[in-house]
């Protein structure tokens, strides 16, 4: 059983400009959410996605967007990157069941830096 | 407003000692309460967690307390171990809701 795997694992970019992070999920996981942690600080919930659509998102500006692919992997996209977007951003997988969620499993996180 | 406090920011423990860490919710239709070790460059694992029907659950060497009453729980470590230096994160969610609040965490060390 694979578990959840990020990429890239270390990013730098400049204010401004765009950035993709991609997840795959463990296996059997349905839906996968991204947080956003800070140093020093617990995660933010960012967004959730199940069956391929947006399901729930935290008080993050619509610069922040993602997807779920048929695979149920996912990518989250930031534009416009500002210095505060500077974070480990994690990737959680789940198994969602009659409507109730599972327990989230972590990948290791991509650590964006933007000067 | 934080929905989950966290305390203390740091805590340094001598090995075989007790590593106590507290949280506090606000949200009373909270209704799952687990906790998460995360090592430097590593994501957050569950270690172990609690609903509110129960006011204590043991797995090994760590406990959760939970005062439903008092909105709070709290992780217990039993003989601390140089292995458990890590940060702990308490998290709190409602039922049928995808979103987990995280408290900010704390840094244990464990000196041998």
């Amino acid at each position: 059983e694979t578990g959840v795997t990020q990429s890239p694992t270390h990013l730098i970019k400049t204010r401004g400009q765009q950035v993709t992070l991609r997840c795959s999920s463990q296996s059997g996981h349905n839906t996968v959410s991204w947080y956003q942690q800070a140093l020093g600080q617990g995660p933010q919930f960012i967004f959730q996605y199940y069956r391929e659509e947006e399901n729930g998102r935290g008080n993050f500006p619509p610069r922040f967007s993602g997807l779920q692919f048929p695979n149920y992997s996912s990518e989250l996209n930031v534009n416009a990157l500002e210095l505060d977007d500077s974070a480990l951003y994690l990737c959680a997988s789940s198994l969602k069941e009659q409507g109730s969620d599972g327990e989230l499993f972590f990948g290791e996180g991509s650590r964006l830096t933007v000067l | 407003q934080q929905q989950v406090k966290q305390s203390p920011q740091s805590l340094i423990v001598q090995k075989g000692g007790i590593s106590i860490i507290n949280c506090a919710y606000e949200n009373t239709a909270f209704d799952y309460f687990p906790w998460y070790q995360q090592f430097p460059g590593k994501g957050p694992a569950l270690l172990i967690a609690i609903r509110p029907d129960v006011s204590e659950k043991k797995e090994g060497r760590f406990t959760i307390s939970f005062n439903k009453s008092a909105k709070q729980f709290s992780l217990h470590i039993m003989d601390s171990q140089p292995g458990d230096s890590a940060t702990y994160f308490c998290a709190a969610k409602r039922n049928n809701f995808n979103k987990f609040y995280f408290g900010s965490g704390t840094k244990l060390n464990v000196k041998p």
